[in-house]
């Protein structure tokens, strides 16, 4: 059972490059989300999915896309790279909350310069 | 709007001092409240939170409504309790969870 597993660890980009962060999950969770950690900033989300089809904006979504076709795979999209976004970003499951707890992955750093 | 205050970026404590990390919050109606803590190259994970009413590795959080808080303390503390620590509120009507900005706790030997 591995949890939440994020790819690439480390990613550095070039202003205006686009990749894709990968999120898998193995426990079937129905809900799925995207947080960005910043110094003294803390935890912001993203996105969030609430099941395969389904998802939502967080508190800051622009420059970021999701699709969630399936249960198992959250992945974060990201267009146009800025400085801006360069940050650690942490993928993260549960049943819904009233249930459950949430899981992390390992964090995905990336850099854009 | 739903809100999660942690007012202090850095907390050092001696060892077997006690700790108390504040935190408030603003929801208009039933929030559920956690802590998470994120100890050196780990995973960020569950503390614990209100409706559990347990005590984990010696830390108790009360969910206090009329003050809007759920300050997490711990009567002594230890050294493994350097980490980060995040408090974070889930409210009734939707399905996000949000974070505060984490105090970094620092035992200090």
């Amino acid at each position: 059972n591995a949890g939440v597993t994020q790819t690439p660890k480390f990613r550095i980009l070039k202003i205006g490059q686009s990749m894709t962060l990968q999120c898998a999950q193995d426990m079937n969770h129905n809900y799925m989300y995207w947080y960005r950690q910043d110094p003294g900033m803390g935890l912001k989300l993203i996105y969030y999915s609430v099941g395969a089809g389904i998802t939502d904006k967080g508190e800051v979504p622009n420059g970021y896309n999701v699709s969630r076709s399936t249960t198992e795979y959250f992945p974060l999209r990201l267009e146009l790279a800025a400085p801006s976004q360069t940050s650690v970003y942490f993928c993260a499951s549960s049943y819904p909350l009233g249930a459950g707890e949430l899981f992390f992955g390992e964090g995905s750093r990336l850099t854009v310069l | 709007a739903q809100r999660v205050t942690q007012p202090e970026k850095l907390l050092s404590v001696f060892k077997g001092a006690p700790v108390e990390l504040k935190c408030n919050y603003s929801y208009s109606g039933s929030p559920e409240l956690f802590w998470y803590v994120q100890y050196s190259r780990q995973r960020l994970q569950l503390l614990l939170r209100h409706i559990s009413r347990e005590s984990i590795k010696g830390f108790t959080a009360d969910l206090n409504k009329g003050e809007t808080s759920f300050h997490l303390k711990k009567p002594f503390a230890q050294e493994e309790d350097s980490a980060m620590y995040y408090c974070a509120l889930s409210g009734d009507r939707d399905d996000k969870i949000i974070f505060g900005k984490g105090t970094r706790l620092h035992i200090l030997p």
